[in-house]
Protein backbone atom coordinates (compact mmCIF):
# COMPACT_ATOMS: atom_id res chain seq x y z
CA UNK A 1 0.00 0.00 0.00
CA UNK A 2 0.97 3.47 -0.73
CA UNK A 3 2.60 5.35 2.76
CA UNK A 4 4.30 8.84 3.41
CA UNK A 5 5.81 8.57 6.66
CA UNK A 6 6.81 11.67 8.68
CA UNK A 7 7.89 11.59 12.82
CA UNK A 8 4.96 11.70 14.86
CA UNK A 9 6.76 13.31 17.46
CA UNK A 10 7.54 16.90 17.77
CA UNK A 11 10.83 18.28 16.85
CA UNK A 12 11.98 20.63 19.70
CA UNK A 13 15.27 22.31 18.83
CA UNK A 14 17.05 25.27 20.55
CA UNK A 15 16.70 28.50 18.70
CA UNK A 16 19.89 29.19 15.99
CA UNK A 17 20.51 25.41 15.41
CA UNK A 18 18.82 23.33 12.72
CA UNK A 19 15.80 21.31 12.53
CA UNK A 20 15.84 18.76 10.22
CA UNK A 21 12.57 17.00 9.45
CA UNK A 22 12.32 13.35 6.82
CA UNK A 23 9.39 12.36 4.75
CA UNK A 24 9.88 8.41 3.23
CA UNK A 25 7.42 7.43 1.36
CA UNK A 26 6.38 3.96 -0.19
CA UNK A 27 4.98 3.01 -3.55
CA UNK A 28 5.18 6.19 -4.73
CA UNK A 29 6.70 7.75 -7.98
CA UNK A 30 6.24 11.60 -7.05
CA UNK A 31 7.53 13.55 -10.34
CA UNK A 32 7.92 16.23 -7.77
CA UNK A 33 7.66 16.36 -3.68
CA UNK A 34 6.44 19.71 -1.41
CA UNK A 35 6.61 20.97 1.49
CA UNK A 36 4.07 23.15 3.12
CA UNK A 37 3.63 24.92 6.51
CA UNK A 38 0.64 24.57 8.66
CA UNK A 39 0.02 27.00 12.12
CA UNK A 40 -2.60 26.09 14.21
CA UNK A 41 -6.34 26.90 13.08
CA UNK A 42 -4.99 27.61 9.56
CA UNK A 43 -4.79 26.34 6.15
CA UNK A 44 -1.19 25.17 4.64
CA UNK A 45 1.34 27.27 3.21
CA UNK A 46 3.72 26.73 0.17
CA UNK A 47 6.96 26.43 0.82
CA UNK A 48 8.95 24.25 -1.66
CA UNK A 49 8.95 22.10 -4.74
CA UNK A 50 11.61 19.88 -5.69
CA UNK A 51 10.97 17.49 -8.42
CA UNK A 52 12.70 13.91 -9.04
CA UNK A 53 15.59 14.79 -11.21
CA UNK A 54 16.92 17.62 -8.84
CA UNK A 55 18.96 16.96 -5.34
CA UNK A 56 18.39 19.95 -3.59
CA UNK A 57 16.55 22.96 -3.60
CA UNK A 58 16.93 26.15 -1.39
CA UNK A 59 14.86 29.14 -0.42
CA UNK A 60 16.18 31.41 2.24
CA UNK A 61 17.03 29.28 5.08
CA UNK A 62 14.98 26.64 3.96
CA UNK A 63 16.73 23.40 2.06
CA UNK A 64 15.38 20.23 0.90
CA UNK A 65 16.47 17.48 -0.76
CA UNK A 66 14.76 14.36 -2.86
CA UNK A 67 16.37 10.92 -2.83
CA UNK A 68 14.50 9.08 -5.57
CA UNK A 69 16.68 5.78 -4.82
CA UNK A 70 16.09 5.71 -0.98
CA UNK A 71 12.42 7.48 -1.29
CA UNK A 72 13.21 9.82 1.28
CA UNK A 73 13.03 14.12 1.37
CA UNK A 74 15.01 16.05 4.20
CA UNK A 75 13.67 19.28 4.95
CA UNK A 76 16.29 21.34 6.66
CA UNK A 77 15.52 24.94 8.62
CA UNK A 78 18.95 26.41 9.37
CA UNK A 79 19.44 29.56 12.12
CA UNK A 80 16.28 28.26 13.63
CA UNK A 81 13.97 31.27 14.87
CA UNK A 82 10.89 31.28 17.42
CA UNK A 83 8.90 32.55 14.34
CA UNK A 84 9.78 28.83 12.55
CA UNK A 85 7.33 26.95 14.75
CA UNK A 86 4.76 25.20 13.05
CA UNK A 87 3.74 21.93 11.73
CA UNK A 88 5.85 21.21 8.61
CA UNK A 89 3.56 18.75 6.18
CA UNK A 90 5.44 17.03 2.99
CA UNK A 91 3.11 16.54 -0.11
CA UNK A 92 4.10 14.27 -2.92
CA UNK A 93 2.40 14.10 -6.16
CA UNK A 94 0.20 11.76 -7.31
CA UNK A 95 -0.44 12.53 -10.75
CA UNK A 96 -3.12 14.68 -12.38
CA UNK A 97 -2.28 17.73 -10.14
CA UNK A 98 -3.43 15.96 -7.13
CA UNK A 99 -1.04 15.61 -3.98
CA UNK A 100 -0.71 12.72 -1.36
CA UNK A 101 0.31 14.26 2.17
CA UNK A 102 2.02 13.17 4.94
CA UNK A 103 0.77 13.46 8.39
CA UNK A 104 2.81 16.16 9.51
CA UNK A 105 5.65 17.14 11.99
CA UNK A 106 5.59 19.14 14.74
CA UNK A 107 8.53 22.04 15.34
CA UNK A 108 9.22 23.82 18.49
CA UNK A 109 11.94 26.53 18.68
CA UNK A 110 12.98 27.05 22.10
CA UNK A 111 14.30 30.69 22.69
CA UNK B 1 -6.71 39.83 -3.85
CA UNK B 2 -8.65 37.57 -1.02
CA UNK B 3 -6.99 34.34 -2.13
CA UNK B 4 -9.02 31.18 -1.41
CA UNK B 5 -11.96 32.10 1.34
CA UNK B 6 -14.13 29.60 2.59
CA UNK B 7 -17.27 29.86 4.30
CA UNK B 8 -18.28 28.96 7.17
CA UNK B 9 -15.57 29.22 9.42
CA UNK B 10 -17.61 27.12 11.91
CA UNK B 11 -20.56 24.84 11.97
CA UNK B 12 -21.89 22.33 14.15
CA UNK B 13 -24.92 19.85 12.59
CA UNK B 14 -26.94 17.37 14.14
CA UNK B 15 -26.83 13.94 12.41
CA UNK B 16 -29.08 13.68 9.67
CA UNK B 17 -28.78 17.31 8.39
CA UNK B 18 -27.05 18.69 5.35
CA UNK B 19 -25.29 21.62 4.76
CA UNK B 20 -23.04 23.17 2.03
CA UNK B 21 -19.59 24.81 2.21
CA UNK B 22 -18.73 27.40 0.26
CA UNK B 23 -14.88 27.70 -1.50
CA UNK B 24 -14.50 30.82 -3.81
CA UNK B 25 -10.90 32.08 -4.97
CA UNK B 26 -9.83 35.16 -7.00
CA UNK B 27 -6.95 34.21 -9.09
CA UNK B 28 -8.91 32.93 -11.68
CA UNK B 29 -7.27 29.14 -11.20
CA UNK B 30 -8.67 26.28 -13.01
CA UNK B 31 -7.95 23.32 -10.37
CA UNK B 32 -9.95 23.23 -7.22
CA UNK B 33 -9.83 20.92 -4.49
CA UNK B 34 -11.43 19.94 -0.94
CA UNK B 35 -9.36 18.03 1.46
CA UNK B 36 -10.74 17.01 5.24
CA UNK B 37 -7.93 16.79 7.93
CA UNK B 38 -8.47 14.47 10.86
CA UNK B 39 -6.01 15.00 14.13
CA UNK B 40 -3.27 12.22 13.79
CA UNK B 41 -4.24 12.11 10.07
CA UNK B 42 -2.76 13.75 7.18
CA UNK B 43 -5.21 15.63 4.53
CA UNK B 44 -7.02 13.53 2.29
CA UNK B 45 -8.61 14.49 -0.90
CA UNK B 46 -12.23 14.09 -1.03
CA UNK B 47 -13.44 15.59 -4.63
CA UNK B 48 -11.45 17.64 -7.07
CA UNK B 49 -12.04 19.74 -9.87
CA UNK B 50 -9.93 20.09 -13.25
CA UNK B 51 -12.20 22.82 -14.77
CA UNK B 52 -15.51 24.94 -14.46
CA UNK B 53 -18.26 22.22 -14.87
CA UNK B 54 -16.24 19.64 -13.98
CA UNK B 55 -15.63 17.07 -10.79
CA UNK B 56 -13.96 13.87 -9.60
CA UNK B 57 -13.50 12.12 -7.23
CA UNK B 58 -10.61 11.60 -4.87
CA UNK B 59 -9.33 9.53 -1.98
CA UNK B 60 -12.58 9.66 0.65
CA UNK B 61 -15.57 10.76 -1.26
CA UNK B 62 -18.45 8.69 0.31
CA UNK B 63 -20.83 11.12 2.02
CA UNK B 64 -20.06 14.28 0.05
CA UNK B 65 -21.07 15.65 -3.35
CA UNK B 66 -19.36 18.96 -5.25
CA UNK B 67 -20.20 21.28 -7.72
CA UNK B 68 -18.30 23.66 -10.07
CA UNK B 69 -20.58 25.91 -11.49
CA UNK B 70 -18.53 28.78 -11.89
CA UNK B 71 -14.44 28.74 -12.08
CA UNK B 72 -14.22 30.95 -8.68
CA UNK B 73 -16.66 28.92 -6.75
CA UNK B 74 -16.37 24.85 -5.22
CA UNK B 75 -19.46 24.04 -3.09
CA UNK B 76 -19.02 20.77 -1.11
CA UNK B 77 -22.39 19.02 0.43
CA UNK B 78 -22.88 16.80 2.77
CA UNK B 79 -26.41 15.46 2.34
CA UNK B 80 -27.02 13.79 5.58
CA UNK B 81 -24.65 14.22 8.15
CA UNK B 82 -22.60 11.91 10.12
CA UNK B 83 -20.74 12.36 13.54
CA UNK B 84 -17.56 10.18 11.35
CA UNK B 85 -17.82 13.93 8.98
CA UNK B 86 -16.64 15.97 11.83
CA UNK B 87 -13.45 17.40 10.86
CA UNK B 88 -11.86 20.37 9.85
CA UNK B 89 -12.27 20.80 5.55
CA UNK B 90 -9.79 22.86 3.52
CA UNK B 91 -10.01 24.00 -0.23
CA UNK B 92 -6.83 25.03 -2.21
CA UNK B 93 -7.10 26.43 -5.58
CA UNK B 94 -4.07 25.38 -7.94
CA UNK B 95 -3.00 27.58 -11.07
CA UNK B 96 -3.27 25.88 -14.59
CA UNK B 97 -0.19 27.23 -15.33
CA UNK B 98 2.21 24.62 -14.07
CA UNK B 99 3.75 26.36 -10.68
CA UNK B 100 1.86 23.36 -8.33
CA UNK B 101 1.95 25.46 -5.85
CA UNK B 102 -1.40 25.01 -4.34
CA UNK B 103 -2.85 27.70 -2.50
CA UNK B 104 -5.19 26.79 0.71
CA UNK B 105 -8.05 28.75 2.30
CA UNK B 106 -8.48 29.30 6.10
CA UNK B 107 -10.78 26.10 6.45
CA UNK B 108 -13.91 25.14 8.16
CA UNK B 109 -14.71 23.75 11.57
CA UNK B 110 -17.55 21.23 11.40
CA UNK B 111 -18.81 19.27 14.23
CA UNK B 112 -21.77 16.03 14.05
CA UNK B 113 -23.24 15.40 16.87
Amino acid sequence: SQKIEQNSEALNIQEGKTATLTCNYTNYSPAYLQWYRQDPGRGPVFLLLIRENEKEKRKERLKVTFDTTLKQSLFHITASQPADSATYLCALDRGNNRLAFGKGNQVVVIP
Amino acid sequence: NAGVTQTPKFRVLKTGQSMTLLCAQDMNHEYMYWYRQDPGMGLRLIHYSVGEGTTAKGEVPDGYNVSRLKKQNFLLGLESAAPSQTSVYFCASLSQYGSYEQYFGPGTRLTVT
